[in-house]
């Protein structure tokens, strides 16, 4: 079974620019989440799309967005790039089936480093 | 609010040590869950265990075991005849319901670097 693909794996980009970043989940996954890890701040939560509906959304500016589409692979955009927006983004998948809110498992793809300059 | 704090920023043993990593969490809630993740040199967190909040057993998987206390808030996480593969960074992480259900609120991480 594949697992959370991300795509690109690495990018550079200048201060200014915009970037997007895909995931493609589990098969038969229709949650999908983004967070970002930095060394400063650590892993933060960016937003979550179950069936293309984003459902919660973290404290990041309006400058992140995202977006998902009916074979549940999600997108995420970052427009007018700034230094600190240099991190690793990660995506995660949960499965259908919320028996318990909460307590699904979240896995993981291996992210994607950008670098801005 | 939610959080979770590792104190130890890194740990560094010699193969074959046990080793125990901390995590505090906050919350208010009396129903939530907590998760321990690894994440290797490649990137992507690796699953270890869920725990919700109303079992307090401890539990043991291998040569992992964790061990949770909600008295002292704590969900602490030991390596027993620790392996250079064990290597990586690991995560605690906290989830309560309402919201995004599948919104985790992260430690800052232990890096935990096992010597041959």
């Amino acid at each position: 079974k594949a697992g959370v693909t991300q795509t690109p794996r690495y990018l550079i980009k200048t201060r200014g620019q915009q970037v997007t970043l895909s995931c493609s989940p589990i098969s038969g996954h229709r949650s999908v989440s983004w967070y970002q890890q930095t060394p400063g701040q650590g892993l933060q939560f960016l937003f979550e799309y179950f069936s293309e509906t984003q459902r919660n959304k973290g404290n990041f500016p309006g400058r992140f967005s995202g977006r998902q589409f009916s074979n549940s692979r999600s997108e995420m955009n970052v427009s007018t790039l700034e230094l600190g927006d240099s991190a690793l983004y990660l995506c995660a998948s949960s499965p259908p089936g919320q028996t318990i809110s909460g307590a699904n498992v979240l896995t993981f793809g291996a992210g994607s480093r950008l670098t801005v300059l | 609010a939610q959080k979770v704090t590792q104190a130890q920023t890194e740990i560094s043993v010699v193969e074959k040590e046990d080793v125990t990593l901390d995590c505090v969490y906050e919350t208010r809630d009396t129903t939530y869950y907590l998760f321990w993740y690894k994440q290797p040199p490649s990137g992507e967190l690796v699953f270890l265990i869920r725990r919700n909040s109303f079992d307090e057993q401890n539990e043991i998987s291998g040569r992992y075991s964790w061990n949770f206390q909600k008295s002292t808030s704590s969900f602490n996480f030991t390596i027993t005849a620790s392996q250079v593969v064990d290597s990586a960074v690991y995560f605690c992480a906290l989830s309560v319901p309402g919201g995004s259900n599948y919104k985790l609120t992260f430690g800052k991480g232990t890096l935990l670097t096992v010597n041959p």
